[in-house]
């Protein structure tokens, strides 16, 4: 098991383009969340998926964002028409079916010039 | 009023000390916590959760909650330099996290 991944590790983007991040979570793992944080803030919550359905969106989220995971498996985050205010480390989480503890990925770090 | 709050710190303490990390939740209704660590420029990784009342204790770390207070500690006995990192609370049942408190352990 390797573990959840992410890609990319890194994005640098003009303001007002279009960026998707993908993450593979462990496999076997039916649940899915995608966290976003600040420099001295903890994660703050996006979205949640139990296998391909999305169960939680945050009321923070705009609807610039948008995710999918279309088969229950990998997920993808997609920020349309970004803004400065988006730059931040995004994390990729996933729990096995049997407990709740969330393992996390190392997460894409989006910096919008 | 934020729904998870934590001091952030930082909290420093000498090595081989008992360090206290405290956290307060809002909603009432909330049964289950996490404690996470956070290294700098690394991905939050459990330490440990508790479902329960009183105390949970898990080699160096003891978990205490108290739903009647609203509040989820973290102890961290016998400190070491390596304990130095961000420790988070998490609300699992709304998938809330504190900003975290900054632990410094001085050798």
């Amino acid at each position: 098991d390797t573990g959840v991944s992410q890609d990319p590790r890194h994005k640098i983007t003009k303001r007002g383009q279009n960026v998707t991040f993908r993450c593979d979570p462990i496999s076997e793992h039916n649940r899915l969340y995608w966290y976003r944080q600040t420099l001295g803030q903890g994660p703050e919550f996006l979205t949640y998926f139990q296998n391909e359905a999305q169960l939680e969106k945050s009321r923070l989220l705009s609807d610039r964002f948008s995710a999918e995971r279309p088969k229950g498996s990998f997920s993808t985050l997609e920020i349309q028409r970004t803004e400065q205010g988006d730059s931040a480390m995004y994390l990729c989480a996933s729990s096995p079916r049997t407990a709740p503890e969330q393992f996390f990925g190392p997460g894409t770090r989006l910096t919008v010039l | 009023q934020k729904e998870v709050e934590q001091n952030s710190g930082p909290l420093s303490v000498p090595e081989g000390a008992i360090a206290s990390l405290n956290c307060t939740y809002s909603d009432r209704g909330s049964q289950s916590f996490f404690w996470y660590r956070q290294y700098s420029g690394k991905s939050p990784e459990l330490i440990m959760f508790i479902y329960s009342n009183g105390d949970k204790e898990d080699g160096r770390f003891t978990a205490q909650l108290n739903k009647a207070s609203q509040y989820v500690s973290l102890l961290i006995r016998d400190s070491q330099p390596s304990d130095s990192a961000t420790y988070l609370c998490n609300n699992f049942n709304k998938f809330y996290f504190g900003s975290g408190t900054k632990l410094n352990v001085k050798p």
